[in-house]
This record gives structure tokens, sequence and C-alpha cells, in this order.
């Protein structure tokens, strides 16, 4: 059981736009800023989000990050097939003091 | 360019101690914290713990501590991950990441696999 809590999957058509969310606490995303990662298959992660919703560079405007409250969500629009990956949220947790993941959401793109 | 290189995977027995490594170049290694992350296969993504290479200190995910140790040598910019005592349990992918000031991780080694079977 993950402390932030995902969908296990997303899916959608190439063009679409999807949301994946991430529901967290007061100790966690409450107070602290989240990164979402995406894992493409057999690659290590990649971060994709640094404070809510700030995008490394390289990383296309596609995709989008938000935080309210004691969640976030990641969207992507005009979904790619490259996109098909598994994407997590992560935040610091002031309970735990230590990094909390999320249990991560299978994107497919059908 | 930041790069971290991790050692290459291991196949080890149940009760076997393991060490594995790394290393960190293209930045001031002592500047950022070390976390490592655990995939278990076909699972997601766990924190296992961090260190600052500055000072040595350690924060461990509870469900980690005590069976795991994580070190540095800044001599030669390389973090750690030891067991002494292997479980079949431990068989995963092991990540190490480099932390920006945020917490946020933008460097990832490339993995190393550990398969622990007798």
């Amino acid at each position: 059981q993950s402390v932030l809590t995902q969908p296990p999957s997303a899916s959608g058509t190439p063009g679409q736009r999807v949301t994946i969310s991430c529901s967290g606490s007061s100790s966690n995303i409450g107070i602290n800023t989240v990164n979402w990662y995406q894992q493409l298959p057999g690659t290590a992660p990649k971060l994709l989000f640094y404070t809510n919703n700030q995008r490394p560079s390289g990383v296309p405007d596609r995709f989008s990050g938000s935080k309210s409250g004691t969640s976030a969500s990641l969207a992507i629009s005009g979904l790619q097939s490259e996109d098909e990956g598994d994407y997590y949220c992560a935040a610091w947790d002031e309970s735990l003091n230590g990094l909390v993941f999320g249990g991560g959401t299978k994107l497919t793109v059908l | 360019e930041v790069q971290l290189v991790q050692s290459g995977a291991e196949v080890k027995k149940p009760g076997e101690s393991l060490r594995i490594s790394c290393k960190g170049s293209g930045y001031r290694f002592t500047n950022y914290w070390i976390s490592w992350v655990r995939q278990m296969p076909g699972k997601g993504l766990e924190w296992m713990g961090r260190i600052d290479p500055s000072d040595s200190s350690i924060n461990y995910n509870p469900s980690f501590q005590g069976h795991v140790t994580i070190s540095t040598d800044k001599s030669i910019s390389t973090a750690y991950l030891q067991w002494g005592s292997l479980k079949a349990s431990d068989t995963a992918i092991y990540y190490c990441a480099r932390h920006n000031v945020d917490i946020a991780m933008p460097g990832w080694g490339q993995g190393t696999l550990v398969t622990v079977s007798s």
C-alpha cells in the first residue's frame, strides 16, 4: 500500500488527452512539492516534473503538472505511442521523514 | 554532463553479502543527496533511503532500515548500498538517483539487477 495513491492504469488513443491523479495527505503533498517520473519499458525512471509543475528541459509541453491541496495531477495532451509507460508521483513526507512514491500508473496508448 | 554509473548485475545465494556501487561524475558529488530506489520485478518504485555525501547523514525508509546500509566514499564520488545477508525477496533492480535541492531526482543510474536464488 503506497502512501500516495494513483490509479493503476490509464489509457487513451493517439491525440487524446489523459490525466493521472495522485492523492496524498497533509504530511506530504499538503505541505511539500510534488515530482513526477516517467519510466518507459526497460529503462530507468526520468524526471518529468519538479516543484509541482516545472518541466526539465527536453520534456515536451504536451505534458503539464498541477497541485491543489493534498492532490496532484499529471496531464498529457496529444497522446503519442511513445508516451506508453509507467508514471509515478513522489513527495517528501514529514511524518515519515522520507520520500514517498505513488504506486504508479501504467499508461496504455490504444 | 551529470552521470551516475552503477556496478553490474549480481547473482547471489540467500545469506550472502553484497555491496553495489554508484559513481557520480560531471558535478560536485558532495553538493547533492543520493537516494537508493528499489524496483521489484513487475512492481513500482520504493524509496530505500538517502545519504548526504557532505556529512554522511542518512535517512532510511523504516521498511529497509536494519537490512541495508547506505554509505559513500566522497574521495571517489561513489555511493554504496550494502546487504549483510541477502534474501530471495531482495531480488530487484536497484537504482541510485541524485537529488536537486528541492528533493526532485533529475539524474538516475542505469540500475543494478540483483538476483538472489539458491
